[in-house]
């Protein structure tokens, strides 16, 4: 099974920063990478596919970036409804592993 | 408007059995692969199944192998998720959820229901 291990496990951050989180695969995975986005109470929410493409509707300070075992989510101006957990999930195999969450909390 | 609503959970003894099921709309269900994930209180996200359009491939993840089975009916529009030997660590909120696109991302979710396994 290909393990995801995302870095930090949680931050704190302030409204207008640049906060980054990322993803490692146990073994390449390509650009078979997918950030969704979850707060509490509700189903989690696609962000980013393929690695760096961005879900139609998701705002533009919301990036993906990587290929291969490496991968980063950023959000560029961090704004009140940010605040939330992410997740990772590879999707190059079965099972579709997910990374353990970073959440993010207001400073 | 693309919907999946779950239904089924409940409270369940050990050893107990469940039947979830996902009711789809909005789409052409016979056309996409489904997926159900978990999520155990206060826990991350687990992929727990998946099957093929017409029902022919299922895979599962080792934790459930031999007790959970995915099934479809396409005619219904609704994807099930059949639970036997049911554990206290299978307490979760049951997703449904559609693959979507090459790279099979989960662009669709229900709203979950929760499973609770205990005496």
């Amino acid at each position: 099974d290909i393990q995801m291990t995302q870095s930090p496990s949680s931050l704190s951050a302030s409204v207008g920063d640049r906060v980054t989180i990322t993803c490692r695969a146990s073994q390449s995975i390509s650009s078979y990478l997918n950030w969704y986005q979850q707060k509490p109470g509700k189903a989690p929410k696609l962000l980013i596919y393929a690695a760096s493409s961005l879900q139609s509707g998701v705002p533009s300070r919301f990036s993906g970036s990587g290929s291969g075992t490496d991968f980063t989510l950023t959000i560029t101006s961090l704004q009140p409804e940010d605040f939330a957990t992410y997740y990772c999930q590879q999707s190059y195999s079965i099972p579709r592993t997910f990374g353990q969450g970073t959440k993010v909390e207001i400073k | 408007e693309v919907q999946l609503v779950e239904s089924g959970g409940g409270l369940v003894q050990p050893g107990g059995s469940l039947t979830l099921s996902c009711a789809a709309s909005g789409f052409t269900f016979s056309n996409y692969w489904m997926n159900w994930v978990r999520q155990a209180p206060g826990k991350g996200l687990e992929w727990v199944a998946n099957i093929k359009q017409d029902g022919s491939e299922k895979y599962y993840v080792d934790s459930v192998k031999g007790r959970f089975t995915i099934s479809r009916d396409n005619a219904k529009n609704s994807l099930y998720l059949q639970m036997n030997s049911l554990r206290a660590e299978d307490t979760a909120v049951y997703y449904c959820a559609r693959d979507q696109g090459v790279t099979k991302y989960f662009q669709y979710w229900g709203q979950g229901t929760l499973v609770t396994v205990s005496s």
